[in-house]
């Protein structure tokens, strides 16, 4: 299994500003994705951030506005860039492990609550 | 595009075992599906995930038809904990990298 903590839990920010958020997970990992989940709906993939490649962005998502650095196998972190209202959304990390990497678990964090005035 | 079609919400009588039936008519041979739960507030766990063959864990079991267009996960006796939001996920291999589509979900709500 996988332990994963996220930073910070919720945050409300102001319209215009960026924020970070920092995952961690207890293991190495190869393949960690970045997962938005708006008020009421289900999880949206952001992108796959793979240590030692650029980020692969899913369609409606780009780097300017969601910039993902992976320095290693343990950390990633996900930028909210010029946030607008319309950013406000629970932001979950998460990470395929397991022995066997054709069937490895998907583990969630607990996700960072994002509240944009 | 998720590649699965549930039920918006179902209930359930605490006790009981509870059904809840996925379509995933669009399958390819190698791919599973996988069962996932987000209780309120919380992060996605995970349940249990199969090919073909039906499967069964500490937590639930899961039936996959022979044509594996469609599967049900059992909760074999529901509890007010499993009060959640069950996501079935068909899982995509693109050039190795693994990818999630999660769609609607259902809403399961355990009964007094």
């Amino acid at each position: 299994s996988a332990v994963i903590s996220q930073k910070p839990s919720r945050d409300i920010c102001q319209r215009g500003t960026s924020l970070t958020i920092q995952c961690q997970v207890d293991s190495q990992v190869t393949m960690m994705f970045w997962y938005r989940q708006q008020p009421g709906q289900s999880l949206t993939l952001i992108a796959t951030a793979n240590q030692g490649s650029e980020a692969t962005y899913e369609s409606g998502f780009v780097i300017d506005k969601f910039p993902i650095s992976r320095p290693n196998l343990t950390f990633s972190t996900l930028t909210v860039s010029n946030m607008s209202p319309e950013d406000s959304s629970i932001y979950l990390c998460s990470v395929v492990a397991g022995h066997l990497a054709n069937t490895g678990e998907l583990f969630f964090g607990e996700g960072s609550r994002l509240t944009v005035l | 595009d998720a590649k699965t079609t549930q039920p918006t919400s179902m209930d359930c009588a605490e006790g009981r075992a509870a059904n809840l039936p996925c379509n995933h008519s669009t399958i390819s041979g190698n791919e599973y599906v996988y069962w996932y739960r987000q209780i309120h507030s919380q992060g996605p766990q995970y349940i249990i995930h199969g090919l073909k063959n039906n499967e069964t864990n500490e937590m639930a079991s899961l039936i996959i038809t022979e044509d594996r267009k469609s599967s049900t996960l059992i909760l074999p006796h529901a509890t007010l904990r499993d009060t959640a939001v069950y996501y079935c996920i068909v899982r995509e291999r693109f050039f190795g990298n693994e990818k999630l589509t999660f769609g609607t979900g259902t809403r399961l709500t355990i009964i007094p």
